[in-house]
């Protein structure tokens, strides 16, 4: 079966250090990859795409990988700051299978301590 | 700039009633989309409409319709609601012929069904 994995666990860091969140699929073959920002209540925000042949992609204090071959995407906020407090979203895109819509895992909740 | 907006923001009902919500995309943004998110899910992907037309369905019960009219903007049409349908609905927008979309998310409707 189809599935998106994030950690379900929260992820606490201490600010200044760097965020690493893991997104592994299976059974897709997306042709990109996107990571959301969700704040409490509040509707996904885009942060970052990459696509299939791409490797890595960076924006200001982001930077996301792709593997295609381990299924999996890493996305790394660095010198990490309280304000980066959030769920983070990965979603999939298969535009080839007709589809337009994202396909979300469930995201991972991000808390940076001062 | 303008966002996606949605109304309304918080409904209360009760098991068996309608409910309608309703989204305004982005000006000249061409598809929307309805997603439903319960408390720590993912967003499921429930419909989504191109040009006015739809044009890919998800998870959408059939006690749920949906329509975009002629100014774009869509409505979700809800009936004989049931507990497991409170959740969070957000409608998002994208726009344009890349094959890889961002959407652009409303800040959602909050429903309770009691």
């Amino acid at each position: 079966s189809q599935k998106i994995e994030q950690n379900s666990e929260a992820l606490n860091i201490q600010e200044g250090k760097t965020a690493t969140l893991t997104c592994n699929y299976t059974n897709y073959s997306p042709a990109y990859l996107q990571w959301y920002r969700q704040d409490p209540g509040r509707g996904p925000v885009f942060l970052l795409l990459i696509r299939e042949n791409e490797k890595e992609k960076r924006k200001e204090r982001l930077k996301v990988t792709f593997d295609t071959t381990l299924k999996q995407s890493l996305f790394h906020i660095t010198a990490s700051q309280p304000a980066d407090s959030a769920t983070y979203l990965c979603a999939l895109g298969q535009p080839d299978t007709g589809r337009r819509a994202l396909t979300f895992g469930s995201g991972t909740r991000l808390q940076v301590q001062p | 700039a303008a966002g996606v907006i949605q109304s309304p923001r918080h409904l209360i009902k009760e098991k068996r009633e309608t409910a309608t919500l309703k989204c305004y995309p982005i000006p000249r943004h061409d598809t929307v989309y309805w997603y439903q998110q319960g408390p720590g899910q993912d967003p499921q992907f429930l419909i989504s409409f191109y040009e006015k037309m739809q044009s890919d369905k998800g998870s959408i019960p059939d006690r749920f319709s949906a329509q975009q009219f002629s100014d774009y903007h869509s409505e979700l049409n809800m009936s004989s609601l049931e507990l497991g349908d409170s959740a969070l609905y957000f409608c998002a927008s994208s726009a344009g012929q890349d094959r890889a979309e961002k959407l652009f998310f409303g800040s959602g409707t909050q429903l309770s069904v009691l």
